[in-house]
């Protein structure tokens, strides 16, 4: 149990586009789903905390509206990067939180996104 | 705030040996520990978590870590190393807010290097 789907698992796109990314919790109710980024051989860094049917909670330094998160439902969020540029080029990774796992975070595979 | 910190952003150990991968953390108030082991281009899996309780934890593939208060370490171990062990670890902190779950901070990871 407790698995964590991201879609796609990688994609190119043109610098200026828009690309949204799907993180999914296959088997469980996920009160909170977090995204995070990560740069080539570098360390997660939170992005921001979303929780379903509210706003996200964006870290400092993220560009709320450069980073859309909308978290429809209890087993779906989605992270649109709009407007890409190639320094948004990174791998970006999903976890999500099930209630009874005592703040434990389950982790998607992971999209890695190129800007061209 | 809470960190992390990973002593060696390499460690090179021969199969067979015993693994030792650094943790400190700063925090507040009593954290949650976990160590998360990544394979290339892949998500993060839960080696082990230390939430409460017995401060010696024990996770999957033979790897345990100590939570040691008074020097604010959980150093994460395994008593001999396989070839499969090669990998990226990583070490974070959360605190839980009883409120929902918080994001996870994260240290910059400690390649590990197995020689045969």
């Amino acid at each position: 149990g407790a698995v964590v789907s991201q879609h796609p698992s990688w994609v190119i796109c043109k610098s200026g586009t828009s690309v949204k990314i799907e993180c999914r919790s296959l088997d469980f109710q996920a009160t909170t789903m977090f995204w995070y980024r990560q740069f080539p051989k570098q360390s997660l860094m939170l992005m921001a905390t979303s929780n379903e049917g509210s706003k996200a909670t964006y870290e400092q330094g993220v560009e709320k509206d450069k980073f859309l998160i909308n978290h429809a439902s209890l087993t779906l969020s989605t992270l649109t990067v709009t407007s890409a540029h190639p320094e948004d080029s990174s791998f970006y990774i999903c976890s999500a939180n099930r209630a009874a796992s005592l703040n434990e975070q389950f982790f998607g595979p992971g999209t890695r996104l190129t800007v061209l | 705030a809470q960190s992390v910190t990973q002593l060696g952003s390499h460690v090179s150990v021969s199969e067979g040996a015993l693994v030792l991968l650094r943790c400190n953390y700063s925090s507040s108030v009593p954290p949650y520990l976990f160590w998360y082991v990544q394979y290339p281009n892949q998500g993060l899996q839960l080696l082990l978590k230390y939430t409460t309780g017995a401060t010696l934890v024990k996770g999957i593939n033979g790897f345990e870590a100590e939570f040691k208060k008074s020097e604010t370490s959980f150093h994460l171990t395994k008593p001999s190393a396989h070839m499969s062990d090669a990998a990226e670890y990583f070490c974070a902190v959360t605190l839980y807010s009883g409120g929902g779950a918080d994001g996870l901070t994260f240290g910059k990871g400690t390649h590990l290097i197995i020689q045969p």
